[in-house]
């Protein structure tokens, strides 16, 4: 069965403290791994798709990885405004478009 | 360019109650997904149209449930009647070609 399980549930990081987050995938075959960012009250925002293992991607202080197994997303030198639930996402390659989610990390940032 | 667009933000009903959701995806995206999301989970998959037709409607309890798509760009997802354990997030989210989801900003139901 296709899964997503994200570690850990909750973090908290002081403003500067860099950290990562962790998305263990199982899935028959991936077509793309996604990292999105939910804000209260929000709906997701990507973030970034990852296709096959040894890709990375980054933007501003936040840098995604892939392994066969697991993706991690790095935060370098949070902000508070980094402070979000992020959610990861895979699609497998089975050919039905169907997005299995994560139950995310809520990350707080303190200043 | 517009996102995409949901209404209600909020509804707040008694249970038994009918209810409607719409959704407005962005411009081209054939794709449409409603999701729904309880409190600390990720989405969940509810419904998946391609233009007009639901290919993916499997997780939807359609005994309450429903869902129309039609002209393959706007959606209204329906509960009649609802019971407390809809309370929730209804996510509508649209994607063009194959990848990424772009999601709205959810409707919040509140059952009482």
């Amino acid at each position: 069965e296709d899964q997503v399980t994200q570690s850990p549930e909750a973090l908290r990081l002081q403003e500067g403290e860099s950290s990562s987050l962790n998305c263990s995938y199982t899935v028959s075959g991936l077509r793309g791994l996604f990292w999105y960012r939910q804000d209260p009250g929000k709906g997701p925002e990507f973030l970034f798709t990852l296709y096959s293992a040894g890709e990375e991607k980054e933007k501003e202080r936040l840098k995604a990885t892939l392994t066969k197994k697991e993706s991690f997303l790095h935060i370098t030198a949070p902000k508070p405004e980094d402070s979000a639930t992020y959610l990861c996402a895979v699609q497998a390659s089975s050919g039905t478009y169907k997005y299995i989610f994560g139950t995310g990390t809520r990350l707080k940032v303190l200043a | 360019e517009a996102g995409v667009v949901q209404s209600p933000r909020y509804k707040i009903i008694e249970k038994k109650q009918p209810v409607a959701f719409w959704c407005n995806p962005i411009s081209g995206h054939n794709t449409l997904y409603w999701y729904l999301q309880n409190l600390g989970q990720g989405p969940e998959l509810l419904i998946r149209y391609e233009n007009e037709e639901a290919v993916d409607d499997s997780q939807l309890p359609k005994d309450r449930f429903s869902a129309e798509r039609l002209k393959g760009v706007d959606s209204t997802l329906k509960i009649q009647p609802a019971e407390l354990g809809d309370s929730a997030v209804y996510l509508c989210a649209s994607r063009e070609g194959t990848g990424e989801l772009f999601f709205g900003e959810g409707s919040r139901l509140t059952v009482l």
